[in-house]
């Protein structure tokens, strides 16, 4: 039971280059989320997913792109990468929240980006 | 979501109880209060919730005050593994509302030896 897997875990690129971070889970929930990290700021939800087929705009969305074709698997594109999207990308998941308050996020270990 | 505040780092000596401060004095009443912590680099991971009762798991016990505009979390017996940085979150219990969360930059805890 691996939980949330994400693919790469390093990856260095060249301003313009397109790149695809993956994000695998096998805890059969529903909702998926992208998330980016940065120093002196906290998490910041890119894209997320309520389900198969379906995603929507976090809150910073642009220069992303997002699919969620399969349920276990929520794919990050950067189609044209620029320097300020240097950061260290996590994936989340989650269960249908319920009346006690449940829902609490499972992440991924981390995909480290630098782009030159 | 409510916004939270906490102190950005504390120390706490290694078997001690580290006492984790958190103010979320505009929280409204379907709203809970969310522990995570992240260790070094690694993704955050979920400790505790609770919505006005105290809570207790096998990582920490959490206590809400009666009118819930703070908590405080309670790592019994710190260990240096428990060196990380966490953050206290509040959410509303409806789905979906994992994307309205707000991180802030949490506590930086030390476990000294």
């Amino acid at each position: 039971n691996a939980g949330v897997t994400q693919t790469p875990k390093f990856r260095v690129l060249k301003t313009g280059q397109s790149m695809t971070l993956l994000c695998a889970q096998d805890m059969n929930h529903e909702y998926m989320y992208w998330y980016r990290q940065d120093p002196g700021m906290g998490l910041r939800l890119i894209h997320y997913s309520v389900g198969e087929g379906t995603t929507a705009k976090g809150e910073v969305p642009d220069g992303y792109n997002v699919s969620r074709l399969k349920k276990q698997n929520f794919l990050l594109g950067l189609e044209s990468a620029a320097p300020s999207q240097t950061s260290v990308y996590f994936c989340a998941t989650s269960k249908l929240a319920g009346g006690r308050g449940t829902g609490e996020l499972f992440f991924g270990e981390g995909s480290r980006l630098t782009v030159l | 979501d409510a916004k939270t505040t906490q102190p950005p780092s504390m120390d706490c000596a290694e078997g001690r109880a580290a006492n984790l401060p958190c103010n979320h004095s505009t929280i409204s009443g379907n709203e809970y209060v969310y522990w995570y912590r992240q260790i070094h680099s690694q993704g955050p991971q979920y400790i505790i919730h609770g919505l006005k009762n105290n809570e207790t798991n096998e990582m920490a016990s959490l206590i809400i005050t009666e009118d819930r505009k703070s908590s405080t979390l309670i790592l019994p017996h710190a260990t240096l593994r428990d060196t990380a940085v966490y953050y206290c979150i509040v959410r509303a219990v409806r789905a979906g509302n994992n994307r309205k969360l707000i991180w802030g930059l949490g506590t930086s805890l030390a476990v000294n030896p």
